[in-house]
């Protein structure tokens, strides 16, 4: 089936750098991956949706250029923590959208645990 | 907006006796939905989904949900549940009427099955 890698699976970082987390559709073409956040014991929070060779859609509360996204292959998004607090420790999480008729739905990276300090 | 509710925020029961979670999502023509489970630090896990058809769908691990369109609900059930099923479980939802294709998800349901 659809598998998507995700990587790291855990950073911890220095407040004021930036982390880059990145998803990879390892056997199918991804034209469309979501980012979403998790906090503790909370649902999973849509930051964005990025589109293969086009500027990512972001939801409503959600810096720009905080958080960037960028989709530049079928196969690779990336996700960059820009400046990083520890106000965005958190769990991060892709997804991709898989196509057809019997496979329609989303797959889901392992997840990124960040850990701002 | 889509959105989803999934009413109860931790289900407790005992090892072997059934379960039910709830799920209702606000309507639209068209949707697709999904239910998946999630163990600690861990992404998602598919269990089930609707996409058309049959109203009854069978995931795995035993699980079954329910599709309601007149009741705008799509409950997760599971016969006989095993210790090995506590996580946290996410009911979700894609809108077909809009483009995006993106999938919001309940607030989720914890079900701890004891002994």
């Amino acid at each position: 089936g659809a598998v998507v890698s995700q990587h790291p699976s855990r950073v911890i970082c220095k407040s004021g750098t930036s982390v880059k987390i990145e998803c990879r559709s390892l056997d199918f073409q991804a034209t469309t991956m979501f980012w979403y956040r998790q906090f503790p014991k909370q649902s999973l929070m849509l930051m964005a949706t990025s589109n293969e060779g086009s500027k990512a859609t972001y939801e409503q509360g959600v810096e720009k250029d905080k958080f960037l996204i960028n989709h530049a292959s079928l196969t690779l998004s990336t996700l960059t923590v820009t400046s990083a607090h520890p106000e965005d420790s958190s769990f991060y999480i892709c997804s991709a959208r898989t196509l057809g008729v019997r496979y329609y739905g989303y797959t889901f990276g392992s997840g990124t645990r960040l850990t701002v300090v | 907006a889509q959105s989803v509710t999934q009413l109860d925020s931790q289900v407790p029961v005992f090892e072997e006796a059934p379960v039910e979670l709830r799920c209702n999502y606000s309507s639209s023509v068209s949707v697709y939905l999904f239910w998946y489970v999630q163990y600690p630090n861990q992404g998602l896990q598919l269990l089930l989904k609707y996409l058309s058809g049959s109203t009854l769908v069978k995931g795995i691990n035993g699980f079954e949900a329910e599709f309601n369109k007149s009741q705008t609900s799509f409950h997760l059930r599971k016969p006989s549940v095993h210790i090995s099923d506590t996580a946290e479980y996410f009911c979700a939802v894609s809108d077909h009427g809009d483009s995006s294709y993106k999938l919001i998800f309940g607030s989720g349901t914890r079900l701890l099955v004891r002994p």
